[in-house]
């Protein structure tokens, strides 16, 4: 099945930990994305990439990493700088063609990370 | 910068009934597009519908339908027969039509539905 998968469904670190969330993608999709969730915050965009070997910062990007080695993955990396971390994570792909093509975002089912 | 209202954090409906959340944009751009993204209890984000600023027409997808009001910044969802499955938060979300396929989500709307 073609879809987009994101590991693992709840993840629990350690203060002062880095930590890596996976996202893949089947869809031979161009575009990736990841947002943070937040109560009463709607989603904000953390990264996302346009191609393989190239990526941009979103709105939210202090305290995250991300690469973008493969077209079929997307990995986010909440490093001890992220003074918030505790959040739901929702990665997205899209086949980006261009400036005036719009391309529907499909979304993972997302990763709860929670900092003990 | 693009901003995305919701102004309505909760909402419910009977089953059978209509039910219209509301969304406001705000934006000095001309061509963009607008969605509602459903969030059920599965946390799995599922596109709505999908309105293009360029169309006058507003968007249908079955028993969901926009008021698309490009002059007000306004794009409220009708949802028309409400079904139980309907239950979920709603998000309204703003694309640029510009290179970067960004969205900007609002904060919400729970929907309840009684049977």
């Amino acid at each position: 099945d073609g879809g987009i998968t994101q590991s693992p469904k709840y993840l629990f670190r350690k203060e002062g930990q880095n930590v890596t969330l996976s996202c893949e993608q089947n869809l031979n999709h161009d575009a990736m994305y990841w947002y943070r969730q937040d109560p009463g915050q709607g989603l904000r965009l953390i990264y996302y990439s346009q191609i393989v070997n190239d990526f941009q910062k979103g709105d939210i990007a202090e305290g995250y990493s991300v690469s973008r080695e493969k077209k079929e993955s997307f990995p986010l990396t909440v490093t001890s700088a992220q003074k918030n971390p505790t959040a739901f994570y929702l990665c997205a792909s899209s086949p980006y063609s261009g400036r005036t093509t719009y391309n529907e975002q499909f979304f993972g089912p997302g990763t709860r990370l929670t900092v003990l | 910068a693009q901003t995305v209202t919701q102004s309505q954090p909760e909402m419910s409906v009977q089953e059978a009934e209509t039910v219209t959340l509301s969304c406001t944009y705000d934006t000095s751009e001309s061509d963009y597009y607008l969605f509602w993204y459903k969030q059920p209890p599965s946390r799995q984000m599922i596109l709505v519908i999908r309105q293009e600023a360029y169309k006058q027409q507003n968007a249908t997808e079955n028993r969901f339908s926009v008021n698309f009001q490009k002059a007000a910044k306004s794009f409220s969802l009708k949802i028309s027969d409400s079904q139980l499955g309907d239950a979920a938060m709603y998000f309204c979300a703003y694309r640029s039509a510009g290179i970067a396929d960004k969205l900007i989500f609002g904060t919400g709307t729970r929907l309840q539905v009684f049977p």
